[in-house]
């Protein structure tokens, strides 16, 4: 009964490359999140998806951040022209629901660093 | 909007020793749930409050939830060096909204 799988767990990006994270949520769960955590801090909302639709991305920086969730595959969260402020770690979690009632489940993590 | 203030910030404890994380709400809880995340790794769920007054453990650890007093605490008895990592209280998003938030956590260490 596999967990959210999120790959690659570590990725290394020079300044303007791009990063593609992925995230497979949990079987049977079709609402995904994405969160940024920055060392000491908490984390932080990026983006709420269903499949095929953006529901909410009132966390997402406006300009080089990206995140889909297609009919087939995982969910991506892109980042184009990276800078060194978006190094943190990004955590997709997943829900069969977005009800009190529905508590997100995590994946382990990318943690991306800009060189 | 809502927001989750954990204490304390980080605790450091000899093992055996018991030890309380406190999390406290800017508004009024309708469920919350508490995380543990090791260092470097994802979040584990621990458990989840739904109602006031409501109480529940696992293992050695127990949290309850205090509506009226917008918190909710959770307490470990006789700390482990298995117990040591970033203990984080969440909330379900509010009517209307998507957000799951989270509390800064409480990064935990139990010296054997």
């Amino acid at each position: 009964n596999a967990g959210v799988m999120q790959n690659p767990r570590h990725l290394v990006r020079r300044r303007g490359q791009e990063a593609r994270l992925r995230c497979s949520p949990m079987k049977g769960h079709s609402h995904v999140y994405w969160y940024r955590q920055l060392p000491e801090e908490g984390l932080k909302f990026m983006v709420y998806l269903q499949k095929e639709n953006i529901i909410d991305e009132s966390g997402m920086p406006k300009e080089r951040f990206s995140a889909e969730f297609p009919k087939e595959g995982p969910s991506i969260l892109r980042i184009q022209q990276v800078v060194r402020g978006d190094s943190a770690a990004y955590f997709c979690a997943s829900s069969p629901g977005s009800s009190y009632n529905s508590p997100l489940h995590f994946g382990n993590g990318t943690r991306l660093t800009v060189t | 909007s809502q927001e989750l203030e954990q204490s304390p910030q980080s605790l450091i404890v000899q093992e055996g020793k018991n030890l309380t994380i406190n999390c406290t709400s800017s508004k009024t809880l309708y469920g919350l749930y508490w995380y543990k995340q090791k260092y470097g790794e994802g979040l584990i769920f621990l458990m989840m409050l739904q109602k006031g007054g409501e109480e529940k453990s696992h293992e050695k650890i127990t949290a309850k939830l205090d509506e009226k007093k917008q918190q909710s605490s959770l307490h470990i008895t006789a700390s482990q060096p298995s117990h040591a990592g970033i203990y984080l209280c969440g909330a379900p998003p509010a009517s209307g909204t998507y957000k799951y938030i989270f509390g800064t956590g409480t990064r935990l260490k139990v010296l054997a």
